[in-house]
């Protein structure tokens, strides 16, 4: 069975102060793991993806699986990086049906 | 916008009546997924479409609920004899190399 876990429901940061959102996932094969973020009054969108190994608007995330996490990071939060952040996993690359976990929501303070 | 579009965005309805729901995806992509959003949740998986075909459906999906996809482009999804427990926000995505794109959602509410 496939499980995505983000431990925290709120996040708040000061501007410009790091910011580490946790996902960790349970899956025994080799799963593909996403960031998805939505704006307010926005529809979900992808923010990356760990096979591309980008960072996107400052975001990084690295794939551990010795811990099974994904957790994202961004060295220098600002306000409009405030939204509801949730990690996804697909266990088939090909298929693309993803397990979302329950989300962050992420507020940037000035 | 060539994005993805759901109709209606809202739909309020009576317990016991049936509902359906559209979704157009991005033209060429062939994969078409349906999710559920309650409050507080992540998207829940319901089914998902390669072309025309049905190739996988969650256990979430009781025997009420049926997709579509008839000519591998637009879907339906029908949720017969409403509950309660259906209100959600139901959405759809489409994808051709595994990165999903999703629409705005319908927000359904059962009385």
């Amino acid at each position: 069975a496939q499980r995505v876990t983000q431990p925290e429901k709120l996040l708040s940061v000061f501007k410009g102060a790091p910011v580490e959102l946790k996902c960790n996932y349970s899956y025994s094969g080799s799963p593909e793991l996403f960031w998805y973020v939505q704006y307010s009054r926005q529809r979900l969108q992808l923010l990356l993806r760990h096979i591309s190994r980008e960072s996107i608007k400052g975001f990084t995330a690295d794939l551990n699986k010795g811990e099974t996490s994904f957790h994202l990071k961004k060295p220098f939060a600002q306000e409009e990086d405030s939204a509801m952040y949730y990690c996804a996993l697909s266990a088939d690359t090909n298929a693309g049906k993803s397990t979302f976990g329950d989300g962050t929501t992420l507020t940037v303070k000035p | 916008d060539t994005g993805v579009s759901q109709n209606p965005r809202h739909k309020i309805t009576k317990r016991g009546q049936n509902v359906t729901f559209r979704c157009d995806p991005i033209s060429e992509h062939n994969r078409l997924y349906w999710y559920r959003q309650t409050l507080g949740q992540g998207p829940e998986f319901l089914t998902y479409f390669q072309n025309e075909a049905q190739l996988e459906k969650s256990r979430l999906l009781s025997d009420r609920f049926s997709a579509e996809r008839p000519k591998g482009s637009f879907s339906t999804l029908e949720i017969q004899r409403t509950e309660q427990g259906d209100s959600a926000m139901y959405l759809c995505a489409s994808s051709l190399t595994g990165t999903q794109y999703f629409g705005p959602g319908t927000r359904l509410t059962v009385l």
